[in-house]
């Protein structure tokens, strides 16, 4: 199993571009969730999917969308990037029972000029 | 709500023990983890503990559950400089969607 992937590893963007960071798992876990994290602010939950067609705000989601159309994907879209966005962004899954284990991907590293 | 809270630096010299701490804020934590993080990767499980339990051991790891006053420890015997990394307490909440909360976490710094 690969576990979970992310793309791409790097990523400089101008202030009001857009993209997609790529978050995939071959683990067949229900739960998918997007993090980012900040220097001294630990890892904030912007979005989370408990399944496919169901996705759910966290603490932090202005400035971003999501989809959940499979399984195994669970992309985190920037719509118009802004410098308060540069932050390191991590993606999760679990099957999404209690006291499991969430599976971490490598991260994507963003930074918003 | 959930809180989380961590101290955010811990110093310690080889082959002494770690103790890093935790405070959280809702009665209804279901299992309270503890992550590893080095750098440049994602998190790792290290431990959990269930609510209902005062104590756990693994190898040298020891986390201690203080639910009276919401207090989770992680002790970590005979430190090695591989240890060195960022420890995230976190907690997932009884009726809740089991994503766990993080805390900021802790860097923990090993000098020989």
């Amino acid at each position: 199993n690969a576990g979970v992937t992310q793309t791409p590893k790097f990523q400089v963007l101008k202030t009001g571009q857009s993209m997609t960071l790529q978050c995939a798992q071959d683990m067949n876990h229900e739960y998918m969730s997007w993090y980012r994290q900040d220097p001294g602010m630990g890892l904030r939950l912007i979005h989370y999917s408990v399944g496919a067609g169901i996705t759910d705000q966290g603490e932090v989601p202005n400035g971003y969308n999501v989809s959940r159309s499979t399984t195994e994907d669970f992309p985190l879209r920037l719509l118009s990037a802004a410098p308060s966005q540069t932050s390191v962004y991590f993606c999760a899954s679990s099957y999404g029972s209690a006291g499991d284990t969430q599976y971490f991907g490598p991260g994507t590293r963003l930074t918003v000029l | 709500g959930e809180d989380v809270e961590q101290s955010l630096f811990l110093s310690v010299r080889e082959g002494d023990s770690s103790v890093i701490n935790c405070t959280y804020t809702d009665s209804s934590s279901t299992y309270l983890y503890w992550y590893k993080q080095e750098p440049g990767a994602g998190l790792q499980l290290l431990t959990y503990i269930f609510s209902n339990m005062d104590m756990k051991q693994d190898q040298r790891l020891t986390v201690l559950l203080n639910k009276k006053d919401k207090h989770l420890s992680l002790r970590i015997a005979d430190t090695q400089t591989g240890d060195s990394a960022i420890y995230f307490c976190a907690e997932s909440i009884r009726g809740g969607s089991y994503i766990p909360t993080f805390g900021r976490g802790t860097s923990l710094i090993v000098h020989p």
